[in-house]
Protein backbone atom coordinates (compact mmCIF):
# COMPACT_ATOMS: atom_id res chain seq x y z
CA UNK A 1 0.00 0.00 0.00
CA UNK A 2 0.74 3.47 -0.76
CA UNK A 3 1.92 5.40 2.25
CA UNK A 4 3.46 9.50 2.94
CA UNK A 5 5.66 10.44 5.43
CA UNK A 6 6.18 14.08 5.96
CA UNK A 7 8.66 15.50 8.19
CA UNK A 8 9.22 17.21 10.64
CA UNK A 9 5.84 17.46 12.57
CA UNK A 10 6.88 20.87 14.00
CA UNK A 11 9.14 23.32 13.72
CA UNK A 12 10.30 26.49 15.45
CA UNK A 13 12.57 28.71 13.56
CA UNK A 14 14.16 32.40 13.55
CA UNK A 15 13.75 34.55 11.01
CA UNK A 16 16.01 34.86 8.54
CA UNK A 17 17.19 31.22 9.15
CA UNK A 18 17.01 28.47 6.43
CA UNK A 19 14.41 25.68 5.94
CA UNK A 20 14.05 22.36 4.70
CA UNK A 21 10.80 20.17 4.53
CA UNK A 22 11.03 16.48 3.01
CA UNK A 23 8.13 14.45 2.19
CA UNK A 24 8.65 10.87 0.61
CA UNK A 25 5.87 8.69 -1.04
CA UNK A 26 6.19 4.73 -1.23
CA UNK A 27 4.51 2.12 -2.92
CA UNK A 28 4.24 3.56 -5.99
CA UNK A 29 5.37 5.63 -8.57
CA UNK A 30 5.78 8.89 -10.99
CA UNK A 31 3.74 10.42 -8.28
CA UNK A 32 2.00 13.93 -8.96
CA UNK A 33 3.44 15.46 -5.99
CA UNK A 34 2.25 18.94 -4.00
CA UNK A 35 3.12 21.10 -1.11
CA UNK A 36 0.01 23.55 0.44
CA UNK A 37 -0.24 25.84 2.91
CA UNK A 38 -2.47 26.47 5.38
CA UNK A 39 -2.56 29.71 7.45
CA UNK A 40 -5.01 29.56 10.72
CA UNK A 41 -8.77 29.58 9.91
CA UNK A 42 -7.59 29.93 6.00
CA UNK A 43 -7.90 27.15 3.03
CA UNK A 44 -5.23 25.70 1.75
CA UNK A 45 -3.10 27.54 -0.85
CA UNK A 46 -1.13 25.60 -3.56
CA UNK A 47 2.77 26.92 -3.52
CA UNK A 48 4.32 24.25 -5.88
CA UNK A 49 3.45 21.02 -7.74
CA UNK A 50 5.60 18.34 -9.84
CA UNK A 51 4.71 15.72 -12.54
CA UNK A 52 8.19 14.08 -11.92
CA UNK A 53 11.64 14.64 -11.17
CA UNK A 54 13.13 18.08 -11.79
CA UNK A 55 9.82 19.34 -12.91
CA UNK A 56 8.79 22.16 -10.51
CA UNK A 57 5.47 23.93 -11.20
CA UNK A 58 5.53 27.68 -8.92
CA UNK A 59 1.84 28.83 -8.26
CA UNK A 60 2.98 31.65 -5.97
CA UNK A 61 5.72 33.95 -6.09
CA UNK A 62 7.13 33.87 -2.32
CA UNK A 63 10.32 33.16 -0.49
CA UNK A 64 9.98 29.44 -1.00
CA UNK A 65 11.27 27.01 -3.36
CA UNK A 66 11.01 22.99 -4.23
CA UNK A 67 12.61 20.63 -5.62
CA UNK A 68 12.33 17.04 -6.47
CA UNK A 69 15.36 15.33 -6.04
CA UNK A 70 14.02 11.89 -6.91
CA UNK A 71 10.98 10.06 -8.33
CA UNK A 72 8.92 9.96 -4.90
CA UNK A 73 10.94 13.16 -2.90
CA UNK A 74 9.92 16.39 -2.57
CA UNK A 75 11.36 19.20 -0.81
CA UNK A 76 9.99 22.22 0.59
CA UNK A 77 13.13 24.91 1.12
CA UNK A 78 13.82 28.56 1.86
CA UNK A 79 16.92 30.08 2.14
CA UNK A 80 15.88 33.13 4.70
CA UNK A 81 12.78 33.06 6.53
CA UNK A 82 10.20 34.95 6.43
CA UNK A 83 7.66 35.82 9.64
CA UNK A 84 4.55 35.38 6.83
CA UNK A 85 6.03 31.99 6.10
CA UNK A 86 4.61 30.68 9.28
CA UNK A 87 1.82 27.78 9.02
CA UNK A 88 1.01 24.52 8.44
CA UNK A 89 2.68 23.33 5.37
CA UNK A 90 0.91 19.87 3.61
CA UNK A 91 2.51 17.63 0.98
CA UNK A 92 0.45 15.20 -0.97
CA UNK A 93 0.46 13.14 -4.10
CA UNK A 94 -1.75 12.11 -6.50
CA UNK A 95 -1.65 9.28 -9.00
CA UNK A 96 -1.61 11.20 -12.10
CA UNK A 97 -1.99 14.61 -13.45
CA UNK A 98 -6.22 14.45 -13.16
CA UNK A 99 -5.77 14.87 -9.27
CA UNK A 100 -8.92 12.92 -8.49
CA UNK A 101 -8.13 12.08 -5.29
CA UNK A 102 -4.80 13.46 -3.14
CA UNK A 103 -3.36 11.88 -0.62
CA UNK A 104 -1.70 14.13 2.38
CA UNK A 105 0.94 14.45 4.70
CA UNK A 106 0.15 14.76 8.51
CA UNK A 107 1.88 18.20 7.85
CA UNK A 108 4.50 20.18 9.21
CA UNK A 109 3.44 23.22 11.53
CA UNK A 110 6.13 25.82 11.50
CA UNK A 111 6.32 28.73 13.67
CA UNK A 112 8.61 31.27 12.51
CA UNK A 113 9.60 33.60 15.64
CA UNK B 1 -9.03 34.77 -5.45
CA UNK B 2 -10.91 31.54 -3.62
CA UNK B 3 -12.48 29.07 -6.24
CA UNK B 4 -14.56 27.06 -3.04
CA UNK B 5 -16.46 28.63 -0.89
CA UNK B 6 -17.98 26.67 1.89
CA UNK B 7 -20.96 28.21 3.84
CA UNK B 8 -21.27 28.29 6.89
CA UNK B 9 -17.78 28.72 8.31
CA UNK B 10 -18.86 26.98 11.05
CA UNK B 11 -21.51 24.49 11.87
CA UNK B 12 -22.82 23.04 15.65
CA UNK B 13 -25.19 20.04 15.88
CA UNK B 14 -26.62 17.38 18.00
CA UNK B 15 -24.98 13.68 17.71
CA UNK B 16 -27.69 12.31 15.86
CA UNK B 17 -28.60 15.09 13.33
CA UNK B 18 -28.01 15.33 9.95
CA UNK B 19 -25.24 18.09 9.31
CA UNK B 20 -25.40 20.13 5.69
CA UNK B 21 -22.22 22.06 4.22
CA UNK B 22 -22.28 23.77 0.81
CA UNK B 23 -19.81 24.87 -1.19
CA UNK B 24 -20.09 27.42 -4.42
CA UNK B 25 -17.21 28.21 -7.26
CA UNK B 26 -16.98 30.29 -9.79
CA UNK B 27 -15.89 28.71 -12.87
CA UNK B 28 -16.41 25.31 -14.99
CA UNK B 29 -14.85 22.17 -13.16
CA UNK B 30 -14.29 19.19 -14.05
CA UNK B 31 -14.93 17.42 -10.72
CA UNK B 32 -15.66 18.58 -7.22
CA UNK B 33 -13.96 16.45 -4.31
CA UNK B 34 -14.96 17.28 -0.12
CA UNK B 35 -12.32 16.42 1.85
CA UNK B 36 -12.26 16.26 5.46
CA UNK B 37 -10.01 17.45 8.44
CA UNK B 38 -8.93 16.38 11.96
CA UNK B 39 -7.27 19.35 14.44
CA UNK B 40 -3.65 19.58 13.21
CA UNK B 41 -4.10 16.89 10.53
CA UNK B 42 -3.53 16.15 6.85
CA UNK B 43 -6.54 16.19 4.30
CA UNK B 44 -8.45 13.07 4.06
CA UNK B 45 -10.94 12.28 0.82
CA UNK B 46 -14.26 11.56 0.87
CA UNK B 47 -15.94 11.62 -2.18
CA UNK B 48 -15.64 13.19 -5.52
CA UNK B 49 -18.08 13.83 -8.03
CA UNK B 50 -17.91 14.61 -11.55
CA UNK B 51 -19.54 17.57 -13.62
CA UNK B 52 -21.75 15.24 -15.35
CA UNK B 53 -23.11 14.00 -12.36
CA UNK B 54 -25.85 15.00 -10.42
CA UNK B 55 -25.25 13.08 -7.13
CA UNK B 56 -23.29 10.49 -5.30
CA UNK B 57 -23.66 8.90 -1.91
CA UNK B 58 -20.85 7.00 0.22
CA UNK B 59 -21.63 5.89 3.26
CA UNK B 60 -23.14 8.12 5.40
CA UNK B 61 -22.72 10.63 2.67
CA UNK B 62 -24.26 12.28 0.38
CA UNK B 63 -23.15 14.86 -2.43
CA UNK B 64 -24.84 16.72 -4.64
CA UNK B 65 -23.61 19.08 -7.89
CA UNK B 66 -25.67 21.92 -9.34
CA UNK B 67 -23.76 23.04 -12.20
CA UNK B 68 -26.23 25.44 -13.01
CA UNK B 69 -25.80 27.27 -10.05
CA UNK B 70 -21.79 26.32 -9.37
CA UNK B 71 -22.63 24.48 -6.30
CA UNK B 72 -22.64 21.53 -4.37
CA UNK B 73 -23.48 19.83 -0.40
CA UNK B 74 -22.32 17.38 1.42
CA UNK B 75 -25.05 15.89 3.88
CA UNK B 76 -23.79 13.45 6.13
CA UNK B 77 -26.66 11.98 7.83
CA UNK B 78 -26.64 10.50 11.64
CA UNK B 79 -23.74 12.46 12.79
CA UNK B 80 -21.29 11.20 15.47
CA UNK B 81 -18.98 12.75 17.86
CA UNK B 82 -16.34 11.41 15.61
CA UNK B 83 -17.46 13.56 12.74
CA UNK B 84 -16.09 16.54 14.24
CA UNK B 85 -13.60 18.02 12.34
CA UNK B 86 -13.22 20.30 9.45
CA UNK B 87 -14.86 19.95 5.82
CA UNK B 88 -12.83 21.41 2.75
CA UNK B 89 -14.58 21.67 -0.89
CA UNK B 90 -12.02 21.23 -3.71
CA UNK B 91 -12.58 21.94 -7.35
CA UNK B 92 -10.52 21.31 -10.58
CA UNK B 93 -10.66 23.15 -13.12
CA UNK B 94 -7.84 22.84 -15.25
CA UNK B 95 -6.00 20.62 -17.38
CA UNK B 96 -3.10 20.01 -14.89
CA UNK B 97 -5.42 19.18 -12.36
CA UNK B 98 -4.51 21.22 -9.71
CA UNK B 99 -7.04 21.59 -6.97
CA UNK B 100 -8.24 24.58 -5.27
CA UNK B 101 -9.63 24.48 -1.86
CA UNK B 102 -11.83 26.74 -0.05
CA UNK B 103 -11.72 28.05 3.74
CA UNK B 104 -13.83 24.92 5.50
CA UNK B 105 -16.31 24.34 7.63
CA UNK B 106 -15.78 23.58 10.91
CA UNK B 107 -18.60 20.90 12.26
CA UNK B 108 -19.19 20.51 15.85
CA UNK B 109 -20.99 17.53 16.73
CA UNK B 110 -21.95 17.93 20.48
CA UNK B 111 -22.50 13.84 22.22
Amino acid sequence: SQTIHQWPATLVQPVGSPLSLECTVEGTSNPNLYWYRQAAGRGLQLLFYSVGIGQISSEVPQNLSASRPQDRQFILSSKKLLLSDSGFYLCAWSIDTRAEKLFFGSGTQLSVL
Amino acid sequence: SQQGEEDPQALSIQEGENATMNCSYKTSINNLQWYRQNSGRGLVHLILIRSNEREKHSGRLRVTLDTSKKSSSLLITASRAADTASYFCATDVGANSKLTFGKGITLSVRP
